[in-house]
């Protein structure tokens, strides 16, 4: 089992609509989650970061943890063709030093 | 904002050449990371540092190498480049520390063709 899955899409939605990203992880003793944006041949850009259960809410981005159930997800509403992207999962496992492991990604493609 | 700044946006060597990519943040965060992506491969951590002059593996560090003589900059190196290191190679910094939790932050990536 991968430490962390996602599904690789793509994941097709109509502009407007709520694209929803789902992510799920192995160790259970894991406490910080990331969400990242990854536009073609650019560089990984955070934007949103979880550590309680529950839903986190910046602009059209909800970050959602559920930790008994070891998934996170990230709901993007009223989604634009610019939102257009591969969304990666990332998770620090126990340990030090704040390694990072990450999903493989799941691309998202927002259409007019 | 963090700035995570990389010496090169593209870069062609040849094989056997002695490569040097540069990293520079200006967030003074302890902790700075070497990751190469790869089409279906994804994110794959190559090296870490913690902290001045410290190393760390990560989980393909076979023909790289890295240094850390200063906070601000980290610098991987391919002692003989071969053409299975072409590559997008990811710089990113974090700070260490449950206040600050543990965010990573990329610059934007050096595509290195090795011929």
């Amino acid at each position: 089992q991968k430490e962390v899955e996602q599904n690789s899409g793509p994941l097709s939605v109509p502009e407007g609509a709520i694209a929803s990203l789902n992510c799920t992880y192995s160790d259970r003793v894991s406490q910080s989650f990331f969400w990242y944006r990854q536009y073609s041949g650019k560089s990984p850009e955070l934007i949103m970061s979880i550590y309680s259960n529950g839903d986190k809410e910046d602009g059209r981005f909800t970050a959602q943890l559920n930790k008994a159930s070891q998934y996170v997800s990230l709901l993007i509403r009223d989604s634009q063709p610019s939102d257009s992207a591969t969304y990666l999962c990332a998770v620090i496992l126990r340990g030090g030093y704040n390694k990072l492991i990450f999903g493989a990604g799941t691309r998202l493609a927002v259409h007019p | 904002d963090v700035k995570v700044t990389q010496s090169s946006r593209y870069l062609v060597k040849r094989t056997g050449e002695k490569v040097f990519l540069e990293c520079v943040q200006d967030m003074d965060h302890e902790n700075m990371f070497w990751y190469r992506q790869d089409p279906g491969l994804g994110l794959r951590l190559i090296y870490f540092s913690y902290d001045v002059k410290m190393k760390e593996k990560g989980d393909i560090p076979e023909g790289y190498s890295v240094s850390r003589e200063k906070k601000e900059r980290f610098s991987l190196i391919l002692e003989s480049a071969s053409t299975n290191q072409t590559s997008m190679y990811l710089c990113a910094s974090g700070s260490y520390g449950a206040g600050a939790y543990n965010e990573q932050f990329f610059g934007p990536g050096t595509r290195l063709t090795v011929l």
